[in-house]
């Protein structure tokens, strides 16, 4: 199965500011996933990213908030814009679909705290 | 839009004893995938077992099995002689069969104590 290697791990930000977290694949692969998952609660879906073209959001999330970034078929990066307290959560990427026999993989995660 | 349920947040079992964890799901889709999915506190999440909707059989992986019962949109997680790394959050995951609607939907999650 693929192998995602995500960045930063966990990163303590100021109100205000923005963190871009990145994912790298090591085989190519059509979408990625961007999730977060807010303290003790599962996992929502915030976009999925296609190569070539615009990310697609799930509803309550924006673009101008969670900008993503697909450059290539191994490679995405997720933007936090703005960020407040509210923010603070993990976000974690994903692939998934015929690549890994329909099973999906995850990164490890970004912990993000915002003070 | 589908909906996956997990109904009990926390669940706790004996070291070594067999314990069953729920997930219903809400679709109209007749075919889709279903999946458990394991995190442990390094919060990485792991594929524990998949399961094909049009495949009767339930799917088994070692000491993890699966009840799907398809007319009743339920598909259980049996995790038998638990041990100590079994401890986690697991969370039930839904995906269609549609090309290019191949999200995952998950479930709120069930905490798995093992008491040693």
């Amino acid at each position: 199965s693929a192998v995602i290697s995500q960045k930063p791990s966990r990163d303590i930000c100021q109100r205000g500011t923005s963190l871009t977290i990145q994912c790298q694949v090591d085989s190519q692969v059509t979408m990625m996933f961007w999730y977060r998952q807010q303290p003790g609660q599962s996992l929502t879906l915030i976009a999925t990213a296609n190569q070539g073209s615009e990310a697609t959001y799930e509803s309550g999330f924006v673009i101008d908030k969670f900008p993503i970034s697909r450059p290539n078929l191994t490679f995405s990066t997720l933007t936090v814009s703005n960020m407040s307290p509210e923010d603070s959560s993990i976000y974690l990427c994903s692939v998934g679909g015929t690549v890994t026999n329909y099973g999906y993989t995850f990164g490890s995660g970004t912990r993000l705290t915002v003070v | 839009a589908q909906t996956v349920t997990q109904s009990q947040p926390e669940m706790s079992v004996q070291e070594a004893e067999t314990v069953t964890l729920s997930c219903t799901y809400d679709t109209s889709e007749s075919d889709y995938y279903l999946f458990w999915y394991k995190q442990p506190p390094s919060r990485q999440m792991i594929l524990v077992i998949r399961q094909e909707a049009y495949k009767q059989q339930n799917a088994t992986e070692n000491r993890f099995s699966v009840n799907f019962q398809k007319a009743a949109k339920s598909f259980s997680l049996k995790i038998s002689d638990s041990q100590l790394g079994d401890a986690a959050m697991y969370f039930c995951a839904y995906r269609s069969a549609n090309f290019g609607n191949e999200k995952l939907t998950f479930g709120t999650g069930t905490r798995l104590t093992i008491i040693p």
